[in-house]
């Protein structure tokens, strides 16, 4: 389909291990979007790119949490040295140029670090 | 206080019940309001826009307050398939920031 797609959908790590979570926008998407997700709670935002740049950071929660979007297309959330409160769902979403709320979201990653 | 905030509920309501929900937000400057519905273990989805001047999308019916800062989702002859918790979102004034309440969950019995 012509959707947000995200990889893994399921990871679960060892503390302290690096992890990579991978987005797939839908094609011609400019916005795409971060958010970390706990049960029970709605999404929170991470961070936020236009096309390659990335213009609003200030949901990662700490120094260990980066994001990149080196084309402008697929968009990596690296989490270093992982620790037991990241443990969540890590939701992509993506938007057009126009459409300011609509975003379509991926399925999500579900992060367990144990 | 979170700028968007919203009843947790749960809202159990049986089948063909009218239910309502409520958000209220802080930052006077947002602009923009929606409603998205996830169900369980799924992705959140936009259910409809919000406007100031009230909009109806068959059973449901959004309403945007201004001068008291909240935001109404009301749904009529509620189906089973209903099931699910709607998300209040709101713009961080005028960029492409979504600020997200909890969330309120609602269960239709048959």
């Amino acid at each position: 389909g012509a959707g947000v797609s995200q990889s893994p959908r399921y990871k679960v790590a060892k503390r302290g291990q690096d992890v990579a979570l991978r987005c797939d926008p839908i094609s011609g998407h400019v916005s795409l979007f971060w958010y970390q997700q706990a049960l029970g709670q709605g999404p929170e935002f991470l961070t936020y790119f236009q096309n390659e740049a990335q213009l609003d950071k200030s949901g990662l929660p700490s120094d260990r949490f980066f994001a990149e979007r080196p084309e402008g297309s697929v968009s990596t959330l690296k989490i270093q040295r992982t620790q037991q409160e990241d443990s969540a769902v890590y939701l992509c979403a993506s938007s057009d140029r126009t459409s300011l709320g609509t975003q379509y979201f991926g399925p999500g990653t579900r992060l367990l670090v144990l | 206080r979170k700028e968007v905030e919203q009843d947790p509920g749960p809202f159990n309501v049986p089948e063909g019940a009218t239910v309502a929900f409520n958000c209220t937000y802080s930052n006077s400057a947002s602009q923009s309001f929606f409603w998205y519905r996830q169900d369980c273990r799924k992705e959140p989805k936009l259910l409809m826009s919000v406007y100031s001047s009230g909009n109806e999308d068959g059973r449901f019916t959004a309403q945007l307050n201004r001068a008291s800062q909240y935001i109404s989702l009301l749904i009529r002859d509620s189906k089973l398939s209903d099931s699910a918790t709607y998300l209040c979102v709101g713009n961080a004034g005028n960029n492409r920031k979504l600020i997200w309440g909890l969330g309120t969950s609602l269960a239709v019995n048959p």
